[in-house]
């Protein structure tokens, strides 16, 4: 079956601007995650969410920053007037069950640059 | 604080040579591990996890480790393959599926 999509793959943009990133979870997974991976480092926990739950937003860096998960499903990160330090490669994950034990699987991830 | 280390940032090998990738973890109350492949432009692929009430696990080629007495963590590639060049993470469930990263080793695999 797919894996997890996200969209676009490479975004460039200019500081100042807000940007989406779209992410399409495995069908049938209720916990969705937001990881950012800076330039040569691991990767840094931003948001999660597990089916109806209010989202676990403690990793989210600002308030510039948020996102939403529609019908349980599809997930958009927003990051409003972005600034040069938000330039990174934004990866989503997909688990079956965030019971803490679930293996998350990745998407190939959004690259965002801003200039 | 709490955190999850990679002793080597770099590790070359020899084709045909076993690899062995080490991680630090300093939460002792961690309870599930996780080793992940990264290649260039990818997404983190999932490798092998392991339970604290375990000490090794194996897969195919692979086997991880875990000594909970010094919290060390292991991953061992047998016989790697050129295909096995990547960097390599090893992460703690923190919290809830919260995956803490460690800040990952590169392999690179020489003919």
């Amino acid at each position: 079956g797919a894996g997890v999509s996200q969209s676009p793959s490479n975004k460039v943009t200019e500081k100042g601007k807000d940007v989406e990133l779209r992410c399409d979870p495995i069908s049938g997974h209720t916990a969705l995650y937001w990881y950012r991976q800076s330039l040569g480092q691991g990767l840094e926990f931003l948001i999660y969410f597990q089916g109806n739950s209010a989202p676990d937003k403690s990793g989210l860096p600002s308030d510039r920053f948020s996102a939403e998960r529609t019908g349980g499903s599809v997930s958009t990160l927003t990051i409003q007037r972005t600034q040069q330090e938000d330039s990174a490669v934004y990866l989503c994950a997909s688990s079956l069950d965030s019971g803490g034990a679930d293996t998350q699987y990745f998407g190939p991830g959004t690259r965002l640059t801003v200039l | 604080g709490e955190s999850v280390g990679l002793h080597l940032p770099t590790l070359s090998v020899q084709e045909g040579d076993n690899s062995i990738i080490n991680c630090a973890y300093s939460n002792s109350a961690s309870d599930y591990f996780i080793w992940y492949k990264q290649e260039s432009g990818k997404g983190p692929q999932f490798i092998i996890d392991i339970r604290s009430n375990m000490d090794k696990r194996q897969g195919q080629r692979v086997t991880v480790l875990l000594n909970k007495t010094v919290k060390h963590l292991s991953l061992q590639i047998a016989a790697t393959q050129p295909g096995d060049s990547a960097v390599y993470f090893c992460a703690e469930n923190k919290n809830w599926g919260k995956l803490q990263f460690g800040a990952g080793t590169q392999v690179v695999v020489t003919p």
